[in-house]
């Protein structure tokens, strides 16, 4: 089973809409878990760090499920600028197996249109 | 600015040809790691470092070297490229290996071997 497993979309939708990325991890071990955003052919960059009581900025909402192991994006009112292919990112701390590294999900795409 | 990073951008060598990819940071980190980024197979992590002196290999270290003999630089060293070598490489560092710290990346550096 794969560490960090992403539907990869394409995620196409129109401009206003809401829209939703799901992810799922094998670690139960696991201890941080990250939204990176990356852009064509660019660095990944920070989105925002998921916590356990779940968490919002702006218009996205991250969701932590320990028991099912499983990490949700919610993105609302979505923009143009919002395109990019987004990553589900663990550590699994130093007992995971990971050695305290980043494990990274292979990323969904977005697409969104006017 | 707190940034990280690696030069060059764009590299076409040939195979056999020893070659250096040289990462920075400014912000004291710790830790720092490569990634190489392919289609359909995500960032998969070649080496990292959690300190001067003291690296280790990642999930994909053959054909690659590394050296850290200052904490701001983490060379990536390509002995003798071959083809299959051609990727997008991502240089990250983050103040701590594990807990809610996330990487900031370099802008990448695209090479080709032909």
């Amino acid at each position: 089973r794969k560490e960090v497993e992403q539907d990869p979309g394409p995620f196409n939708v129109p401009e206003g809409a809401t829209v939703a990325f799901n992810c799922t991890y094998s670690n139960s071990a696991s201890q941080s878990f990250f939204w990176y955003r990356q852009d064509c052919r660019k660095e990944p960059k920070l989105l925002m760090s998921v916590y356990s009581s779940g968490n919002e900025d702006g218009r996205f909402t991250a969701q932590l499920n320990r028991a099912s192991q499983y990490i949700s994006l919610l993105i609302r009112d979505s923009k143009l600028s919002d395109s990019a292919t987004y990553l589900c990112v663990v550590n699994m701390g130093y007992y995971g197996g990971s050695q305290g590294n980043l494990i990274f999900g292979k990323g969904t795409k977005l697409s969104v249109k006017p | 600015e707190a940034q990280v990073t690696q030069n060059p951008r764009y590299l076409i060598t040939v195979t056999g040809k020893k070659l250096t990819v040289t990462c920075s940071q400014n912000m004291n980190h710790e830790y720092m790691s490569w990634y190489r980024q392919d289609p359909g197979l995500g960032l998969r992590q070649i080496y990292y470092s959690m300190n001067v002196e003291v690296t280790d290999k990642g999930d994909v270290p053959e054909g690659y070297k590394v050296s850290r003999k200052e904490k701001r630089n983490f060379p990536l060293i390509l002995e003798s490229p071959s083809p299959n070598q051609t990727s997008l490489y991502f240089c990250a560092s983050s103040a701590q290996r594990w807990g809610p710290y996330g990487y900031t990346f370099g802008s990448g550096t695209r090479l080709t071997v032909v």
